[in-house]
């Protein structure tokens, strides 16, 4: 079966550079979901967007952005990178069917790396 | 505020040996509950949830939990654990018509031949 698709799958960058991580959910899934898990942390939530609007916002910095597009992809934009921000980012999709249940597909992950 | 707590950090079986990981959440009204796995630099699996109804439910791997409403408890069992059952579990806890998923830190289980 098809999964959430994550791209690219490692990323470094140096301090104040920016960064756009990718994420195709599965198909026919419209709603997609961001995590950030920093080194031996748990997953935090960034921020979700149902049919391409932003449905809720956990604790993510002002210096990151995000959309999702017609096709349902989204991207996760972060500029001004600081050290700190170096983690594996999750996205995870869903069905709206299965929004209210909170049931999200994860995928593999991009691991960020600020040097 | 929601949150969930997973009370051991590492955890160590002998191959074979049941496992029990222990979940406490606190929510106000009734959760979504969810176990995942996570190996090494990889992504989160969903092993099993729990949204209603049967409060016992089986999982992916011959993994099973346990709902317990009076002790706010969601505990992960397996019978005989096997050495590639090796990785971190995180409990997790849903909340109705918001979006995110609030995780515990996580066990890390290791597995001895």
């Amino acid at each position: 079966a098809a999964g959430v698709i994550q791209s690219p799958r490692h990323l470094i960058k140096e301090k104040r550079e920016t960064a756009t991580l990718k994420c195709y959910p599965i198909p026919r899934h419209d709603t997609v979901y961001w995590y950030q898990q920093g080194p031996g942390q748990d997953p935090q939530f960034l921020i979700s967007f149902y049919e391409k609007m932003q449905s809720d916002k956990g604790s993510i910095p002002d210096r990151f952005s995000a959309q999702q597009f017609s096709d349902y992809h989204s991207e996760l934009n972060m500029s001004s990178l600081e050290l700190g921000d170096s983690a594996l980012y999750f996205c995870a999709s869903t069905h709206a069917g299965d929004r209210v249940n909170n049931e999200q597909f994860f995928g593999p992950g991009t691991r960020l790396t600020v040097l | 505020a929601q949150s969930v707590t997973q009370p051991d950090i590492h955890i160590t079986v002998s191959e074979g040996a049941s496992l029990e990981l222990r979940c406490n959440y606190s929510y106000g009204a009734t959760p979504y509950l969810f176990w995942y796995v996570q190996s090494p630099g990889q992504g989160l699996q969903l092993l099993l949830k729990y949204f209603s109804g049967d409060t016992l439910v089986q999982g992916i791997k011959g993994f099973e939990a346990e709902f317990k409403r009076s002790q706010s408890s969601f505990n992960l069992r397996k019978p005989s654990v096997h050495w590639s059952d090796a990785a971190e579990y995180f409990c997790a806890v849903g909340q109705y018509n918001t979006d995110k998923l609030i995780f515990g830190t996580g066990t890390r289980l290791q597995v001895f031949p």
